[in-house]
């Protein structure tokens, strides 16, 4: 059985590092890639940017140098790290495959 | 970026009733390997997307033969047949032909 999960802090202070953690279970890191993907409140899907299998990554260039995905295959854990937070970075961030199997999400706030 | 349009925003319907619901692209999502790399996800209130099509019209395991995806190039069609009341929810349409991925803006189904 498939099951993503993120963690990491439901609040963060401006101009602070935030840095999730998607855990997986039920296939290899190796195997498949996952994606990061911001919601915010009552809006759309952003595309954050990908881990593949391989360990290459893609970025959406609308973080430009502020984010970062890595992973550690031995932990089936994917990493994401953006630095620099404002306000308008709160929102509920997902990690996911495929577009067919998501985590339940992190709500993330951004506010001192 | 590739612009995801997604029309109605919202639609009301009757159970029983049949949608349609629109999503066109600024450029075509045909691959160089001949695949059309367009989505279709639903998020039922709060919670995470999931995905109902994938590649145009190929059904997700589980999701009912009452929905169904038609298109071509940058145009394409999600129905949903005698609509049911677990129906609800925000439909997407999503590319991932070109980088940065992306999502349209969402369409809310609400039932009469």
């Amino acid at each position: 059985q498939v099951q993503l999960k993120e963690s990491g802090p439901g609040l963060v202070q401006p101009s602070q590092t935030l840095s999730l953690t998607c855990t997986v279970s039920g296939f290899s890191l190796t195997s498949y890639s996952v994606h990061w993907v911001r919601q915010h409140s009552g809006k759309s899907l952003e595309w954050m940017g990908r881990m593949w299998s391989d360990g290459d990554t893609s970025y959406n260039s609308a973080f430009t140098s502020r984010l970062s995905i890595s992973r550690d295959t031995s932990k089936s854990q994917v990493f994401l790290k953006m630095n620099s937070l404002q306000t308008e970075d709160t929102g509920t961030y997902y990690c996911a495959r495929n577009w067919r199997d998501w985590g339940q999400g992190v709500m993330v706030t951004v506010s001192s | 970026d590739v612009v995801m349009t997604q029309t109605p925003p919202s639609l009301s319907v009757a159970i029983g009733q049949s949608v349609s619901i629109s999503c066109k692209s600024s450029q075509s999502l045909v691959y160089s390997d001949g695949k059309t790399y367009l989505h279709w996800l639903l998020q039922s209130s709060g919670r995470s997307p999931k995905r109902l099509i994938y590649q145009v019209s190929n059904l997700d395991s589980g999701v009912p033969d009452r929905f169904s995806g038609t298109g071509s190039q940058k145009d394409f069609t999600l129905k949903i047949s005698r609509v049911e009341a677990k129906d609800l929810g925000v439909y997407y349409c999503a590319q991932t032909t070109h980088f940065p991925l992306t999502f349209g803006s969402g369409t809310k189904l609400e039932i009469k």
